[in-house]
């Protein structure tokens, strides 16, 4: 389809273990961003990119988690050494650049940390 | 406190009910508002935007924003249980900056 793609899906793993979330975004989308849902928590704002411009890591939690994005397309978001507290689902979305808030989402990488 | 408080219910209605969701918030330097809706296990989708204050309807829902308030709503009419969902606010200050979500009012309509 022509939506947002995320991959995997779902990703059980084990205290200490690095990971890699992968997205794909709408093709055309210049914008990206990565955020994390937990439970009762809403959505928290991660990480975002612009084009070319240098991103916006303002909501990264901490220095285990990185993000980057290749060729101005796919990203990979990963958290090294994972930690409990790190279990969530993990949304990716897309927009065009002249758009204000209408993103488009994936159906999220949900991350479970044993 | 928080930049966006939600309720996060859960709120039940029967169906036929007009259901009434709101946001607040402290940041008045934001300008667009939207409403998004969440299924069960999928990523959300937009369901309202609006810039600064006032009103905008598309179909039986109408979302309202009160800046000076700080207060935003999305209104709900002749509700159906495919509206039971989870609803997200979300607003930003331009469109470089990313959009901050309450947590979300789970909605249930009983048939």
């Amino acid at each position: 389809g022509a939506g947002v793609s995320q991959s995997p899906s779902n990703k059980v793993t084990e205290k200490g273990k690095d990971v890699e979330l992968r997205c794909d975004p709408i093709s055309g989308h210049t914008a990206l961003y990565w955020y994390r849902q937990s439970l009762g928590q809403g959505l928290e704002f991660l990480i975002y990119f612009q084009g070319n411009s240098a991103p916006d890591k303002s909501g990264l939690p901490s220095d285990r988690f990185s993000a980057e994005r290749t060729g101005g397309s796919v990203s990979t978001l990963t958290i090294q050494r994972t930690q409990q507290e790190d279990s969530a689902v993990y949304l990716c979305a897309s927009s065009l650049s002249t758009n204000t808030g209408e993103l488009f989402f994936g159906e999220g990488s949900r991350l479970t940390v044993l | 406190q928080k930049e966006v408080e939600q309720d996060p219910g859960p709120l039940s209605v029967p169906e036929g009910a007009i259901v009434s969701l709101n946001c607040t918030y402290s940041n008045s330097a934001f300008q667009y508002f939207m409403w998004y809706r969440q299924y069960s296990r999928k990523g959300p989708e937009l369901l309202m935007y609006t810039y600064s204050s006032g009103n905008k309807e598309d179909g039986r829902f109408t979302a309202q924003v009160d800046k000076s308030s700080k207060y935003i709503s999305l209104f709900i009419r002749d509700s159906q249980p495919s509206d039971s969902a989870t609803y997200l606010c979300a607003m930003t200050i331009s469109g470089n900056t990313p959009l901050v979500f309450g947590k979300g009012t789970r909605l249930s309509v009983i048939a």
